[in-house]
């Protein structure tokens, strides 16, 4: 069974840039046929799905958030990350990564980690 | 691109059936037959229930259903148990080749 672990700082200052890393156990990103995705939730709030890659490297990203996002994949230690520029206090939020097959998001989900954003 | 619209609240007594909506438009779930739900109990993340609409992952109770009319989602809960007790959310992809997720519904099993 695939099992997701977030790491990363749990607190960032405004303006900075938020890092994450996802590390994959039980199964290879560089197998394919799936797709693995940054999601997010807002204390107390609806989620909201940040963007895809696949093992090539093809990223997807929510519109609204395009311009601040990049998702990259490290196959070789079989984990995917998240970097968030020009973080403001918007972006905090309980981050999670997460498995996706084709046509469904979050077949399997990581724990989360809650970032904040204060100076 | 908006959030699914979902009733922030539902409730129901063991033993009924409760259906929670969730609206999206044309460029949605009236579009695609995407559509997920999800339940996430608190302080846990969010477990897939019904994926395509209706289909349900290895393991998931057959009293969960999902249903789709329209720019309309529907999860039906049948046989209400105290354990279905959660947070549940709806996903559609979308025609700009995103995701977009509903709000949540608080369901409470009275």
């Amino acid at each position: 069974q695939v099992q997701l672990q977030e790491s990363g700082p749990g607190l960032v200052k405004p303006s900075q840039t938020l890092s994450l890393t996802c590390t994959v156990s039980g199964g290879s990103i560089s197998s394919g046929g799936y797709y693995w995705s940054w999601i997010r939730q807002h204390p107390g709030k609806g989620l909201e799905w940040i963007g895809y890659i696949y093992h090539s490297g093809s990223t997807n990203y929510n519109p609204s958030l395009k311009s601040r996002v990049t998702i990259s994949v490290d196959t070789s230690k079989n984990q995917f990350s998240l970097k968030v520029n020009s973080v403001t206090a918007a972006d905090t939020a309980l981050y999670y990564c997460a498995r996706d097959s084709s046509g469904v998001v979050g077949v399997n989900w990581g724990q989360g980690t809650l970032v904040t954003v204060t100076s | 691109q908006s959030a699914l619209t979902q009733p922030a609240s539902v409730s129901g007594s063991p033993g009924q059936s409760i259906t929670i909506s969730c609206t999206g438009t044309s460029s949605d779930i009236g579009t695609y037959n995407l559509v997920s739900w999800y339940q996430q109990h608190p302080g846990k993340a969010p477990k897939l229930i019904i994926y395509e609409g209706s289909k349900r992952p290895s393991g998931v109770s057959d009293r969960f259903s999902g249903s789709k009319s329209g720019n309309t989602a529907s999860l039906t809960i049948s046989g209400l148990q105290a354990e279905d007790e959660s947070d549940y959310f709806c996903c559609s992809y979308t025609t700009s080749r995103s995701w977009v997720f509903g709000g949540g519904t608080e369901l409470t099993v009275l």
